[in-house]
């Protein structure tokens, strides 16, 4: 069975300019979450979406957004591109239901550099 | 606000050593989970422990969940190269929020 997949694996952009990440969920996966990863740190929290609602959002500003299909998939976009945005984005599917401890497989990423 | 503080923040041993890294927070959490991510992948999911206290064993990894849910600790017997990465545990308030992780190098 596929993992979960992201694209594209690397990108490369200016600041102001727009950008959309795509990422495909294992199969069966309801609930697909973003995260942010800058060099040296851990993860950090952006959204959550689970049967193509938003269950959660971090401290991200409103240039972050995203959206989730009717077959699970997502894409996150990110307006407005600053240097600060440049980092690794993960992307996280899981069986999650309410009350139960989530397990996240997480894909590969995306890197992006923001010139 | 950082509320998973892990240590040390880098750790370099030689093969065959024992070590132990560290996760702390001054906050409750429904479950602790413990990732290792290599360079260029995602993070790839080691243990979930959910009750105060517990331990699990994963080979020669052993995982202790601290009796009031606001800690936890990983332990590597005879560490090996294999080991080298990045450990990451992260707490479940909702979603999940990671700590800044221990990278790991095991020398042959």
């Amino acid at each position: 069975d596929a993992g979960v997949t992201q694209s594209p694996t690397h990108l490369i952009k200016t600041r102001g300019q727009q950008v959309t990440l795509r990422c495909s969920p294992i199969s069966g996966h309801k609930s697909v979450s973003w995260y942010q990863q800058v060099l040296g740190q851990g993860p950090q929290f952006i959204f959550q979406y689970y049967e193509k609602e938003e269950r959660g959002r971090g401290n991200f500003p409103d240039r972050f957004s995203a959206r989730q299909f009717p077959n699970y998939s997502s894409e996150l976009n990110v307006n407005a591109l600053l240097l600060g945005d440049s980092a690794l984005y993960l992307c996280a599917s899981s069986s999650w239901r309410v009350g139960t401890n989530e397990k996240l497989f997480f894909g590969s990423g995306t890197q992006l550099s923001v010139l | 606000t950082q509320l998973l503080e892990q240590s040390p923040q880098f750790l370099s041993i030689q093969e065959g050593e024992n070590l132990t890294v560290y996760c702390n927070s001054s906050s409750v959490f429904s479950s602790l989970q413990w990732y290792r991510q290599e360079p260029g992948e995602g993070p790839v999911l080691l243990v979930t422990v959910v009750t105060g206290g517990e331990v699990k064993k994963l080979k020669r990894l052993t995982f202790q969940f601290g009796d009031a849910r606001k800690d936890s600790s990983l332990h590597i017997t005879a560490a090996q190269p294999g080991d080298t990465g990045l450990y990451l545990c992260a707490g479940s308030q909702g979603n999940l929020i990671f700590g800044k992780g221990t990278k790991l190098s095991v020398k042959p």
